[in-house]
C-alpha cells in the first residue's frame, strides 16, 4: 500500500520568514509526486515532480524531488499571510495516474 | 465558467437513509475522482472513473457506490450511510488519463451523518 508522510504537522512563522516542508513517500513503483494547497475549500495544483533534482518554481514556491532518498521539500521563501494554508503532498505509481495516494497535510499559519 | 460543482454543499441525515452527493464538471474530462477528508487521515481516495462506464475502487470504497453514465457526472452514492461516514467529500477532475493532469477540486460536501 502507498504511503505519504508529511512533517511538521503544522507550523507557524512570521511573514518574511522561510519555510521548508517535508513529504516522504513509500510507494510500490512510483510514477509523480504531487503538491497542492488548500485553504479554506477545495485543494488547488502547486507542482508535479517526477525527476529526481530538478527543481520546480513558481514565484516564492520552490520544490524539488529525491527519488533516492523517497523524499521532497517545498519552499516557501518571503512568506506572506496569504501563504496560510494546508499543504499536501501525493503520489501517484506506475499503475497509471488514476490512483493517488495523500499525506495528511502540513497546516502552515503565516502570523504578520 | 470551467468548473466543478457537488450538491449539496452540506447535509445532514440519518442513519440508513440512502442519499447521492451530484458532481458535474463542464470541462469535457475524462477522469473524475472522490475523496474523503477526514482531520488526521488526510485525503484519501473512494473511487475513480476513466470514462464513461470505467469506475474503479480507490482505497475507501466501503460503502460507497459511483456511477459514470455521462462523462460529465458522476454522483456518489451512499445506500446506507453511517455515522464514520460524517466527512468532507471532494469530486474532482482531469482531462486525460494517460498523463498526470492537474485535477480540478469541487468546492466540497460536508456530510453529518446522526
Amino acid at each position: 500500500e502507498d504511503k505519504v508522510v508529511q512533517s511538521p504537522l503544522s507550523l507557524v512563522v512570521h511573514e518574511g520568514d522561510t519555510v521548508t516542508l517535508n513529504c516522504s513517500y513509500e510507494v510500490t513503483n512510483f510514477r509523480s509526486l504531487l503538491w497542492y494547497k488548500q485553504e479554506k475549500k477545495a485543494p488547488t495544483f502547486l507542482f508535479m515532480l517526477t525527476s529526481s533534482g530538478i527543481e520546480k518554481k513558481s514565484g516564492r514556491l520552490s520544490s524539488i524531488l529525491d527519488k533516492k532518498e523517497l523524499f521532497s521539500i517545498l519552499n516557501i521563501t518571503a512568506t506572506q499571510t496569504g501563504d496560510s494554508a494546508i499543504y499536501l503532498c501525493a503520489v501517484t505509481d506506475s499503475g497509471g495516474y488514476q490512483k493517488v495516494t495523500f499525506g495528511t497535510g502540513t497546516k502552515l499559519q503565516v502570523i504578520p | 465558467e470551467a468548473q466543478v460543482t457537488q450538491n449539496p454543499r452540506y447535509l445532514i441525515t440519518v442513519t440508513g437513509k440512502k442519499l447521492t452527493v451530484t458532481c458535474s464538471q463542464n470541462m469535457n474530462h475524462e477522469y473524475m475522482s472522490w475523496y474523503r477528508q477526514d482531520p488526521g487521515l488526510g485525503l484519501r481516495q473512494i473511487y475513480y472513473s476513466m470514462n464513461v462506464e470505467v469506475t474503479d475502487k480507490g482505497d475507501v470504497p466501503e460503502g460507497y457506490k459511483v456511477s459514470r453514465k455521462e462523462k460529465r457526472n458522476f454522483p456518489l452514492i451512499l445506500e446506507s450511510p453511517s455515522p464514520n461516514q460524517t466527512s468532507l467529500y471532494f469530486c474532482a477532475s482531469s482531462f486525460s488519463t494517460s498523463s498526470y493532469n492537474e485535477q480540478f477540486f469541487g468546492p466540497g460536501t460536508r456530510l453529518t451523518v446522526l
